[in-house]
């Protein structure tokens, strides 16, 4: 069965860094063609994309978070973690990270999401 | 980057009632266009793929449509389980991008 499941800071100061880690089972993030994506929700709003890599490494940013954005994955552990730095109350969302893969180029399945709240 | 634009932003329907969602891409995505379905304090989960494809287990009730720029989510049939919100996601190019939503309410 293919999980993804969020973990990291409920509460983060302004300015601080947020490290956030999607842990996976039933697939590896190094098997060719597989994709982890995290997409944020805030409070009542739309659902907005923030990242990605891919198995072979390959990055992707949103366009207007990329200087705060970092992804990487540590493949022993079979994560993929983000983390965005100078946090601004703007930021408080649910954080997800979901699958997808080079020949399925959708989300599916997705974690439960995490809430973080940015407040001094 | 693509901008995806959904109408409506929410509406009023009962249950029975045939519902229809459109999403308007900003360039030509062909049909690389997803939709999914957010309830209340869930993560979304995937309802149709590129743009016609009914993933397995979603009731035969919905269905998608279109092409390029222009693209429809219809529920035939709404039933008490559906009213949730609907958002559509363009997977052609990154950065991906979402609709702003359509929220589907109790008439």
């Amino acid at each position: 069965q293919v999980t993804l499941k969020e973990s990291g800071p409920a509460l983060v100061k302004p300015t601080q860094t947020l490290t956030l880690t999607c842990t996976l089972s039933g697939f590896s993030v190094t098997t060719s063609g597989m994709r982890v994506s995290w997409i944020r929700q805030p409070p009542g709003k739309a659902l907005e994309w923030l990242a990605r890599i891919d198995w072979d490494g390959d990055k992707f940013y949103s366009t207007s978070l990329k200087t705060r954005l970092t992804i990487s994955k540590d493949t022993s552990k079979n994560q993929v973690v983000l983390t965005m730095t100078n946090m601004d109350p703007v930021d408080t969302a649910t954080y997800y990270c979901a699958r997808a893969t080079t020949r399925a180029n959708w989300f599916d399945p997705w974690g439960q999401g995490t809430l973080v709240t940015v407040s001094s | 980057d693509i901008q995806m634009t959904q109408s409506p932003s929410s509406l009023s329907a009962s249950v029975g009632d045939r519902v229809t969602i459109t999403c308007r891409a900003s360039q030509s995505i062909v049909s690389y266009l997803n939709w999914y379905q957010q309830k209340p304090g869930k993560a979304p989960k995937l309802l149709i793929y590129t743009a016609s494809s009914l993933q397995s287990g979603v009731p035969s009730r919905f269905s998608g449509s279109g092409s390029g720029t222009d693209f429809t989510l219809t529920i035939s049939s709404l039933q008490p389980e559906d009213f949730a919100t609907y958002y559509c996601q363009q997977s052609y190019t990154v950065p991906d991008s979402f609709g702003q939503g359509t929220k589907v309410e109790i008439k």
